[in-house]
C-alpha cells in the first residue's frame, strides 16, 4: 500500500541546523509532486514546501523562504527538507505528504523542537 | 495569500446528531477545497476533494458542498469515531492554505 515514513526529528537549539527524510513506498514515487506539511503543538496546518517530480519546480511558504531547502532522490524514493536557521516558532510535527491538489497520503509526522 | 475561515471554532453534538461545518475562503475558489479529519497523535486524514467528492473508503454520512467561497461539510448521523478536528483546505493557489480548524466533541 502507499506508504510515506518521516524521520529526522529531533531536540535542536535556536539557530541549529536539521535534516528531515521522508521515505516513499507503495507507488511511483518519480510521477508525484510531494509537499511538507508542519503543526505546531496545539496548533492548525502550515503547508511548508512543495517539490515537483523532477525536482525543478519548487515553492516555500513566506515563513521558511531562504531557510529551508526541499529536494528529493528519485532513485531512494525519498523526500528530504535541510532546515537551517532554526527559531523556536519551527517548533512543529512535520508530515510529508503526496499532493494532487489535495493532499493524500500523510507520514506519520516527525517531531522537531527548537528550544534552548 | 487565500485565506480560510472555518466556523464554529468547536462544537459539541452526540452520537446520532447531524453536524455542519463552515469554510469560508477570502475570495473564490471554485470548487478547489477539501476536507480532512484529525485525530489526537495521527496525520490528518483526506475526506472530501473537490468540495463534495468523497474519498475512497470514506463512510457516506460525510458530504460536501458549496463552490466560489462558502463551503460546507455535513455528517448525517455522527458516530463515536467521528469526535476529532476537522480541516478545510483550498487548493487554488499557492500557499495552499488551511482552515484553522473545528473541534467536534462529545456532548
Amino acid at each position: 500500500q502507499v506508504q510515506l515514513v518521516e524521520s529526522g526529528g529531533d531536540l535542536v537549539k535556536p539557530g541549529g541546523s536539521l535534516r528531515l527524510s521522508c521515505a516513499a513506498s507503495g507507488f511511483s514515487f518519480s510521477d508525484y509532486y510531494m509537499t511538507w506539511i508542519r503543526q505546531a503543538p496545539g496548533k492548525g496546518l502550515e503547508w511548508v514546501s512543495y517539490i515537483s517530480d523532477s525536482g525543478t519546480t519548487i515553492y516555500y511558504a513566506d515563513s521558511v523562504k531562504g531557510r529551508f531547502t526541499i529536494s528529493r532522490d528519485n532513485a531512494q524514493k525519498s523526500l528530504y527538507l535541510q532546515m537551517n536557521s532554526l527559531r523556536a516558532e519551527d517548533t512543529a510535527v512535520y508530515y510529508c505528504a503526496r499532493p494532487n491538489n489535495w493532499f493524500d497520503p500523510w507520514g506519520q509526522g516527525t517531531l522537531v523542537t527548537v528550544s534552548s | 495569500d487565500i485565506q480560510m475561515t472555518q466556523s464554529p471554532s468547536s462544537v459539541a453534538a452526540s452520537v446520532g446528531d447531524r453536524v455542519t461545518v463552515t469554510c469560508r475562503a477570502s475570495q473564490g475558489i471554485s470548487s478547489w477545497l477539501a476536507w480532512y479529519q484529525q485525530k489526537p497523535g495521527k496525520a490528518p486524514k483526506l475526506l472530501i476533494y473537490a468540495a463534495s467528492s468523497l474519498q475512497s473508503g470514506v463512510p457516506s454520512r460525510f458530504s460536501g458542498s458549496g463552490s466560489g467561497t462558502d463551503f460546507t461539510l455535513t455528517i448525517s448521523s455522527l458516530q463515536p469515531e467521528d469526535f476529532a478536528t476537522y480541516y478545510c483546505q483550498q487548493a487554488k493557489s499557492f500557499p495552499y492554505t488551511f482552515g484553522q480548524g473545528t473541534k467536534l466533541e462529545i456532548k
